[in-house]
């Protein structure tokens, strides 16, 4: 069955430390996006990829990174620059503008 | 950055009862509007893609309307449910193959 993977469910990180999140999908989508929520907001987004070895940064993309090697994968890094990381990261894709596809999310805190 | 908003940001509302929320965006470039269903520990799933002006979609109990020109969509749930209790997200394409710019949701509780 075609989807999106996310992974870890939960990831815990020490101050200071760089974590990467895994976002991988087999649905032919061209388009990736990661989104961060924080308890009461809205989903915002962090870099979304359209192609191949192309991405822009979205509305908070300060202390993350991300590459986009091969079209299934969109792994997102949150750097030590990120001074707060704790949240709900969502990865999506879509094509060509259809509906949008969700992993599980990855809940990441700070320890 | 686009401006997406939903009213009401939180809903209550008793089971029978039916209910209607607002996605507002911008009326220029529009492209498409989805809307998804998101429950908590799930993924947000689709509700509606809505392309037209004028369009208006039903599932079941769950219909929306969309009006480009004036830049808002609603949403409405006839005789809710608790299986209903969700957080409802919008989402706006704007011209051609750009990113999706999703509203902050609208999170709505069905007391049985």
């Amino acid at each position: 069955d075609g989807g999106i993977t996310q992974s870890p469910k939960y990831l815990f990180r020490k101050e200071g430390q760089n974590v990467t999140l895994s976002c991988e999908q087999n649905l032919n989508h061209d388009a990736m996006y990661w989104y961060r929520q924080d308890p009461g907001q809205g989903l915002r987004l962090i870099y979304y990829s359209q192609i191949v070895n192309d991405f822009q940064k979205g509305d908070i993309a300060e202390g993350y990174s991300v590459s986009r090697e091969k079209k299934e994968s969109f792994p997102l890094t949150v750097t030590s620059a990120q001074k707060n990381p704790t949240a709900f990261y969502l990865c999506a894709s879509d094509r060509y503008n259809t509906e949008a596809f969700f992993g599980q999310g990855t809940r990441l805190t700070v320890v | 950055i686009l401006n997406v908003e939903q009213s009401p940001q939180s809903l209550h509302v008793q089971e029978g009862d039916s209910t209607n929320f607002t996605c507002s965006f911008p009326s220029s470039n529009f492209y498409a509007l989805h809307w998804y269903r998101w429950e908590t520990a799930k993924s947000p799933e689709a509700l509606f893609v809505m392309t037209l002006n004028g369009d208006e979609k039903k599932k079941g109990r769950i219909s929306a309307t969309l009006n480009t020109k004036e830049g808002y969509s609603y949403l409405y749930i006839k005789g809710s449910q608790p299986e209903d209790s969700a957080t409802y997200l919008c989402a706006f394409f704007s011209g051609g193959y750009q990113k999706v710019t999703f509203g902050t949701g609208t999170k709505l509780q069905v007391i049985p």
